[in-house]
């Protein structure tokens, strides 16, 4: 069974950079058929995709948050990583990592990770 | 404001049928062939619930079905159960973008 784990710090200060990693296990992430992605929802808000990247580092983003977001792999390790510099409090969210299909839903999602963005 | 407008609330009694709909409100969009549903429990990860308009993974009940007319997608849940009580999200896809509706509060009554 597949299982996605998000892991990093929970608060982060504002103008510094997020940095979280998924690590994945019961599958590899150096796959041909799928995308893995980042979500994130803040606190009694909706989802917002941040973005998704291949296992080859081909990635695609939001691009309310393009120039502040890097998504990157290790297939090594079987992990990848979403970086947000110059965080606000308007990044304050759980965010998830989560595996996309070719039709583009995402099927297998971590438990969450409540960033807050705090001084 | 969501490419993907849904309603913010929907109710029913136990054993009813609710649908809740999405709809298109940017070109941004894309083609609008790939919809998804998502189902999500207070504190809890979003679940697949439908994928690519109508289709349910694995395990999923038989008592959601989804379907599209036009600019608007519909999740359905039949026979209504207290379990079902959640929040719900629609979500398109392009060949580099994922939208998400705003989602919609589903209450049992």
């Amino acid at each position: 069974q597949l299982q996605l784990q998000e892991s990093g710090p929970g608060l982060v200060r504002p103008s510094e950079t997020l940095s979280l990693t998924c690590t994945v296990s019961g599958g590899p992430i150096r796959s041909s058929s799928y995308y893995w992605g980042w979500i994130r929802q803040p606190p009694g808000k909706g989802l917002e995709w941040i973005g998704v990247l291949y296992y080859t580092g081909n990635t695609y983003y939001n691009p309310s948050l393009k120039s502040r977001v890097t998504i990157s792999i290790d297939t090594s390790k079987n992990q990848f990583s979403l970086r947000l510099s110059s965080v606000t409090a308007a990044d304050t969210s759980v965010y998830y990592c989560a595996r996309h299909d070719g039709s583009g839903s995402y099927g297998y999602w971590g438990q969450g990770i409540l960033v807050t963005v705090s001084s | 404001q969501s490419a993907l407008t849904q309603p913010a609330s929907v109710s029913g009694s136990p054993g009813q049928s609710i649908t809740i709909s999405c709809t298109e409100t940017s070109s941004d969009v894309g083609d609008y062939y790939y919809v998804s549903w998502y189902q999500q429990h207070p504190g809890k990860a979003p679940k697949l619930m439908i994928f690519d308009v109508s289709n349910r993974p694995s395990g999923v009940s038989n008592r959601f079905s989804g379907s599209k007319s036009g600019s608007t997608a519909s999740l359905t849940i039949s026979g209504l159960q207290a379990e079902d009580e959640a929040d719900y999200y629609c979500s398109s896809y392009t060949s580099s973008s994922t939208f998400f509706g705003g989602g919609t509060k589903l209450t049992v009554l």
